[in-house]
């Protein structure tokens, strides 16, 4: 089966501090990964996205994210967050035998104390 | 250009009432995704449309069936709403179909409750 995990459900971090929100997939085909977040009451919107070349992805907000396809994951970095970055985050993965579908793992509430 | 417009944007409805969730994009996009929001769960699949004239059933299309209208429209319709059905609905929409690279564009959401 073809699925995507999000270890974390809730991550709090304080402000200005570094954070990492994990993310990995099961796969035997190539697949095409996404991180999207979502603002309270709010759609979802990209964040980056990873479809070949470089592992290292660069995304708005000071956002990167790093695929290892060594270790099926995807997981996505900021050096010093915002009281901003508040936010649930998504990630998604695109297969290349299922163009038509994407699968979103259960998502992590980031919360940036001050 | 508005992206993608959803309505109604709350919607409260008792058991065994019917509702049309409408969902338009102003994008030239052919593919369009229904999917539901629930806690802990994420978002799941419940129908898609590749383009104009084709539907496919998603991760969890029971109780729910969908129109295109034509391109720009993507309706979903509860015959007979159930309390399960409680969620938050996101329209969503690509600019091709067989693609799997190309990103998807998302709604602001429906949020409904059946009582």
């Amino acid at each position: 089966a073809q699925s995507v995990t999000q270890l974390d459900s809730q991550v709090p971090v304080f402000e200005e501090a570094p954070v990492e929100l994990r993310c990995n997939y099961s796969s035997s085909v190539s697949v095409y990964l996404f991180w999207y977040v979502q603002y309270p009451n709010q759609g979802l919107q990209l964040l980056l996205k990873y479809l070949s070349g470089s592992t290292l992805v660069k995304g708005i907000n000071g956002f990167e994210a790093e695929f290892n396809k060594s270790q099926t994951s995807f997981h996505l970095r900021k050096p010093s967050v915002h009281i901003s970055d508040t936010a649930e985050y998504f990630c998604a993965v695109s297969y290349s035998n299922t163009g038509n579908q994407f699968y979103f793992g259960t998502g992590t509430s980031l919360t940036v104390i001050p | 250009n508005a992206g993608v417009t959803q309505t109604p944007k709350f919607q409260v409805l008792k058991t065994g009432q019917s509702m049309t969730l409408q969902c338009a994009q102003d994008m030239n996009h052919n593919s369009m995704y229904w999917y539901r929001q629930d806690p802990g769960m994420g978002l799941r699949l419940i129908y898609y449309s590749a383009s104009e004239g084709t539907t496919d059933k998603g991760e969890v299309p029971n109780g729910y069936n969908v129109s295109r209208l034509n391109k720009r429209e993507f309706s979903l319709r509860l015959e007979s709403a159930a309390p399960s059905q409680t969620s938050v609905y996101f329209c969503a929409s690509r600019i091709t179909s067989g693609r799997p690279t190309d990103t998807q564009y998302f709604g602001p959401g429906t949020r409904l409750t059946v009582l």
